[in-house]
């Protein structure tokens, strides 16, 4: 059975500093996905992440993947206010279906 | 385009009634899910449709939850005779087919289901 944890489950940070988001998963994936879900609202898909070494970037937030280590990274780069949200990771068994959810990452920025 | 509609939005129930809830995909999405997600909580996955192909169903978590999809489209989750641990809200996805290419899952508003 395929677990995904993710640390920390809560992070406040000041605006400018930089930060890491760590999603652990368990057993053999071929897809490994980054959500943000903002308060009340429904998740809003980041990357998609295929592949080993994989490294995609958006902004202030860049995700990357290493599937030896099974261990993907979302790294906070000068943080914003705006960021605020709730960060999950999700990744798929090789041969399933589902997409199996960490916990996720309550992030604040303060400013 | 029209994202992933969910109706209703928010619905209050006695316990030991049924409810039902809609999940209109993104047209041309042939892969649709069924989620879960309780206060504070990660997501519990329930159901899965592809195509035509037979549902997996192994996250239902009791036999008084079904879901059906009509036509390849539309979806429907039923629950009979409600608790108060079905309290949570309620999430549908699609996607393109086969999880080809890497597409993500594209999620609705969710409905928020409370039983009371």
């Amino acid at each position: 059975e395929l677990k995904v944890e993710q640390n920390p489950l809560f992070l406040s940070m000041q605006e400018g500093k930089n930060y890491t988001i760590y999603c652990n998963y368990s057993t053999t994936s071929d897809r490994l996905y980054w959500y943000r879900q903002d308060p009340g609202k429904s998740l809003e898909s980041l990357f998609v992440l295929l592949s080993n070494g994989a490294v995609k970037q958006e902004g202030r937030l860049m995700a990357s993947l290493d599937t030896k280590a099974r261990l993907s990274t979302l790294h906070i780069t000068a943080a914003v206010h705006d960021l605020s949200a709730t960060y999950f990771c999700a990744a798929k068994g090789a041969g399933s279906y589902q997409l199996t959810f960490g916990k996720g990452t309550k992030l604040s920025v303060i400013p | 385009g029209a994202g992933v509609s969910q109706s209703p939005s928010n619905k209050v129930t006695e316990k030991g009634k049924d409810v039902e809830l809609r999940c209109d995909p993104i047209s041309g999405h042939t892969a649709l899910y069924w989620y879960r997600q309780s206060l504070g909580q990660g997501l519990e996955f329930l159901i899965y449709f592809q195509g035509n192909s037979a549902p997996d169903k192994s996250g239902l978590p009791s036999d008084r939850f079904s879901a059906e999809r009509t036509g390849g489209s539309v979806s429907t989750l039923t629950i009979q005779r409600t608790q108060q641990e079905d309290s949570a809200v309620y999430l549908c996805a699609s996607s393109l087919a086969g999880w080809t290419g890497g597409s993500p899952l594209h999620f609705g508003n969710g409905t928020r289901l409370t039983v009371t």
